[in-house]
């Protein structure tokens, strides 16, 4: 199964983008990204996902590398609200029981 | 719309007990997951449900059940709790299997 690595915490200034990086070198061809994140044990909340493209929505933009090893989630104005841990998880098309969140990073948004 | 609602948010039991955890999906998504998740395991998947038939089951003892009713509402039973199925039990909805799941606020379940 494809797994993702992430920095354990980033800090991000208020206001600034923050830029959060994910390695998924493992990744097959049917195989999404996708970006949650948990604020405080509260139930995880969907951000974006991708497979090869670039996406933004409402809340985030997904940077996908044209090898697909590696994706960045941009949150283009960060607010405290958005402090949380983010998870980076890779996803089978096929293959539901791999949902696999890893440990996530924890980004910590200062005034 | 309403998001996945999940009752009860707490829940204190005892060894031995058995606990019954109710999920309402997002209206018109058929799809409902459940998950464990605990400090030291992360987030594991338990069971799937669609169109009140399981599709899928994780890796956990047949202490764990689910069922899914006609209305895509959806309920877990463990059944003599251990001290180690504390945990934040979440449910997930989608509108059909394999697409994009929203998680609901979870239960926080603590066997003492």
């Amino acid at each position: 199964d494809a797994k993702t690595t992430q920095p354990p915490s980033m800090d991000c200034a208020e206001g600034r983008a923050a830029n959060l990086p994910c390695n998924h070198s493992t990744i097959s061809g049917n195989e999404y990204v996708y970006w949650y994140r948990q604020i405080h044990s509260q139930g995880p909340q969907y951000i974006i996902h991708g497979l090869k493209n670039n996406e933004t929505n409402e809340m985030a933009s997904l940077i996908i590398t044209e090898d697909r090893k590696s994706s960045t989630l941009i949150l283009p104005h960060a607010t405290l609200r958005d402090t949380a841990v983010y998870y980076c998880i890779v996803r089978p098309l096929y293959n539901f029981n791999k949902f696999y969140f890893g440990s996530g990073t924890k980004l910590n948004v200062k005034p | 719309k309403a998001g996945v609602t999940q009752t009860p948010r707490y829940l204190i039991k005892t060894r031995g007990q058995q606990v019954t955890l109710s999920c309402s999906p997002i209206s018109g998504h058929r799809s409902v997951s459940w998950y464990q998740q605990t400090p030291g395991q992360g987030l594991q998947f338990l069971f799937e449900y669609f169109s009140e038939t399981q599709r899928n089951k994780g890796n956990f003892p047949g202490r764990f059940s689910g069922r899914q009713f006609s209305n895509s509402r959806s309920e877990m039973n463990v059944s003599t709790l251990e001290l180690g199925d504390s945990a934040l039990y979440l449910c997930a909805s989608s509108f059909r299997p394999l697409e994009t799941q929203y998680f609901g606020p979870g239960t926080r379940l603590l066997v003492l």
